[in-house]
């Protein structure tokens, strides 16, 4: 079965902890996307990654941090320099070329405490 | 940076009623996406606009993409309840792949 596995579905942290949330997908995808949705907002973009050991920062990178070693996986480390890190992670996947779209996963919902 | 504005924030409708939402990148895009997010779940892939002025429908959606490559609207012509969430509009850059989405828009609707 083919598709994009974010884990775990939901996460509760102390204030001041590192976390890291899980991406994988099995769709051969070479660009990883991670964003962040807020109650009622859209979708900002925080990292993204077009091959294996490169990614670039989205519009609020600030705070975390991510990797890509492996062309499955793309984990987002949520920082304690993050100031306000509840929300809700969605993790994405497409081709690597032009005009294909995007997939995602399930989300993980983070609640710091 | 490229930015994607996208209005109304909300909007609630009567079932039956048309419903429209408007999406604005402050760059030329390669294309753009439309996707819908139901209530509780992830964002999923509704379609993609590539040329200039192309226009594309699905059943009672209609979608266009503007001459400029800059905007594009989502229409829905007589709402149902199924049509309930969150439509997105999701703009690529035209080299970094960088995937930029709009605030969305959640729809409502009075059955």
């Amino acid at each position: 079965d083919g598709g994009i596995t974010q884990s775990p579905k939901y996460l509760f942290r102390k204030e001041g902890q590192n976390v890291t949330l899980s991406c994988e997908q099995n769709l051969n995808h070479d660009a990883m996307y991670w964003y962040r949705q807020d109650p009622g907002q859209g979708l900002r973009l925080i990292y993204y990654s077009q091959i294996v050991n490169d990614f670039q920062k989205g519009d609020i990178a600030e705070g975390y941090s991510v990797s890509r070693e492996k062309k499955e996986s793309f984990p987002l480390t949520v920082t304690s320099a993050q100031k306000n890190p509840t929300a809700f992670y969605l993790c994405a996947s497409r081709q690597g070329f032009l005009n294909t779209e995007a997939f995602f996963g399930q989300g993980t919902r983070l609640t710091v405490v | 940076g490229q930015q994607v504005m996208q209005i109304p924030q909300y909007q609630h409708v009567q079932e039956g009623e048309d419903f429209t939402t408007y999406c604005n990148s402050s760059t030329t895009l390669s294309n753009i996406q439309w996707y819908k997010q139901r209530p509780g779940g992830h964002p999923v892939f509704l379609i993609q606009l590539v040329k200039s002025g192309e226009v594309k429908k699905q059943k009672r959606l209609t979608f266009q993409f503007g001459e400029a490559k800059k905007n594009s609207s989502l229409h829905i012509t007589a709402t149902q309840t199924t049509d309930v969430g969150t439509y997105f509009c999701a703009g690529l850059d035209q080299g970094a792949q960088k995937l930029v989405f709009g605030q969305g828009t959640r729809l409502t609707i009075n059955p």
